[in-house]
């Protein structure tokens, strides 16, 4: 079955610690996003990237960096400089065009400590 | 700028009951709008979604949204709740040159027996 394969689910980190979270889509989708969700703020969006080699950033990109080397793929690092990175990150696809809504993976849970 | 607003944090609602979840929208354009609903822990899943045509548009596991271009609405709903609904909805908002989706806070429904 094609989807979005987010690992690890959890994810727990000492603080000033560079942190990776793996994504891997398997649907040929040519997008591809990270959003962040804290309780009672929706989702926000980090970066995205519409095609391979090439990213932009969103609406609180400041403290992560991406990269976008192959099509399914899209890792996200949460770097020393993110000054609260404790949150839920959730990686999602969608084919460009944008008549084809968002299909989103299972999230990491990232706890800094 | 695009904003979505779900102005009801938390509702409860009895089994059978029906339910309404509202959702407004700030879009320069033409907008289109998606309605995903969240188990806890999970990525979100697509109910429904409304780009052009009929303002009222069905989605999966009963429920319907009704665009009111007039008020800048797409509230959601289901006639009869079942305790599976249980869950985070979010609504969002985008254009058809825009691949960045905007989320509202989201609207946690409990269902009581």
């Amino acid at each position: 079955d094609g989807g979005i394969t987010q690992s690890p689910k959890y994810l727990f980190r000492k603080e000033g610690q560079n942190v990776t979270l793996s994504c891997e889509q398997n649907l040929n989708h040519d997008a591809m996003y990270w959003y962040r969700q804290d309780p009672g703020q929706g989702l926000r969006l980090i970066y995205y990237s519409q095609i391979v080699n090439d990213f932009q950033k969103g609406d609180i990109a400041e403290g992560y960096s991406v990269s976008r080397e192959k099509k399914e793929s899209f890792p996200l690092t949460v770097t020393s400089a993110q000054k609260n990175p404790t949150a839920f990150y959730l990686c999602a696809s969608t084919h460009t065009g944008f008549n084809s809504p968002l299909h989103f993976g299972n999230g990491t849970r990232l706890t800094v400590t | 700028a695009q904003s979505v607003t779900q102005p009801d944090i938390h509702i409860t609602v009895s089994e059978g009951a029906s339910l309404e979840l509202r959702c407004n929208y700030s879009y320069g354009a033409t907008p289109y709008l998606f309605w995903y609903v969240q188990s806890p822990g999970q990525g979100l899943q697509l109910l429904l979604k409304y780009f052009s045509g009929d303002t009222l548009v069905q989605g999966i596991k009963g429920f319907e949204a009704e665009f009111k271009r007039s008020q800048s609405s797409f509230n959601l709903r289901k006639p009869s709740v079942h305790w599976s609904d249980a869950a985070e909805y979010f609504c969002a908002v985008g254009g058809s040159n825009d691949y960045k989706l905007s989320f509202g806070a989201g609207t946690t429904v409990t269902v009581r027996a």
